[in-house]
């Protein structure tokens, strides 16, 4: 099956600090997903890519597509402290007729002790 | 615009016991998933409706696993008999139709620890 590989697995923030994780797939999706999870909540929506090459911002929050369609990267500037939790890449076929989502195994960002 | 509810928020039952989840959906949302999430994993969808109907059930072990829709609103999911590895988090999402990711939505989920 479809698979997604995100890296790194974990990072320690400090604030201020930028912050960068990719993702990759053996497969390709038409629809690049970033999202966030608290603890004891479910993933919320951060930026969702839809064309090749595209690059997105929200805020402090920049993800592109990449050219392949089997890649994307997530970037966090000037991080701060709620800027700590899991971040999930998915990958999605938009408009198809499923609509599930491909997770990656997440990157866990936690504050430098 | 109230979110997707889902109950219980944490259950803890022993091997080869049966359990059931609850979802609510976002009022008008024609399509409902179930997704589990083991421990340090992301999140897999275990089976999609279409309303009332199955779209996808084709990584559910149902062998023990079941789901239903009945009405195209409320979703049970339920375990029977629960094995030690089905231990998660299983999370409910809906979303105005197939493919449609605006207003796609996951609820807190229910962590289930089988011991």
């Amino acid at each position: 099956g479809q698979q997604l590989n995100q890296s790194p697995q974990s990072m320690f923030i400090q604030e201020g600090e930028d912050v960068s994780m990719n993702c990759t797939s053996s497969s390709i999706f038409n629809t690049w997903l970033w999202y966030k999870q608290d603890p004891g909540e479910g993933p919320v929506l951060l930026i969702a890519l839809y064309k090749a090459g595209e690059l997105t911002s929200n805020g402090r929050l920049t993800a592109q597509f990449g050219i392949t369609r089997k890649d994307s990267f997530l970037n966090i500037s000037a991080s701060i402290p709620s800027d700590v939790g899991i971040y999930f890449c998915a990958g999605m076929n938009y408009g198809g007729s499923q609509g599930n989502l491909i997770f990656g195994k997440g990157t866990k960002l936690s504050v430098k002790p | 615009e109230a979110g997707v509810a889902q109950s219980p928020r944490y259950k803890i039952i022993e091997k080869r016991q049966s359990v059931a989840f609850w979802c609510n959906p976002i009022s008008g949302h024609a399509t409902l998933y179930w997704y589990q999430q083991i421990l340090g994993q992301g999140p897999k969808l275990l089976i999609q409706f279409q309303n009332n109907g199955v779209v996808d059930d084709s990584q559910l072990p149902k062998d023990r696993f079941s789901a239903e829709r009945l009405k195209g609103v409320d979703s049970t999911l339920k375990i029977q008999p629960a094995k030690l590895e089905d231990s998660a988090v299983y999370l409910c999402a809906s979303s105005p139709g197939q493919g449609a990711l605006s207003g796609y939505t996951f609820g807190s989920g229910t962590r289930l620890t089988v011991v």
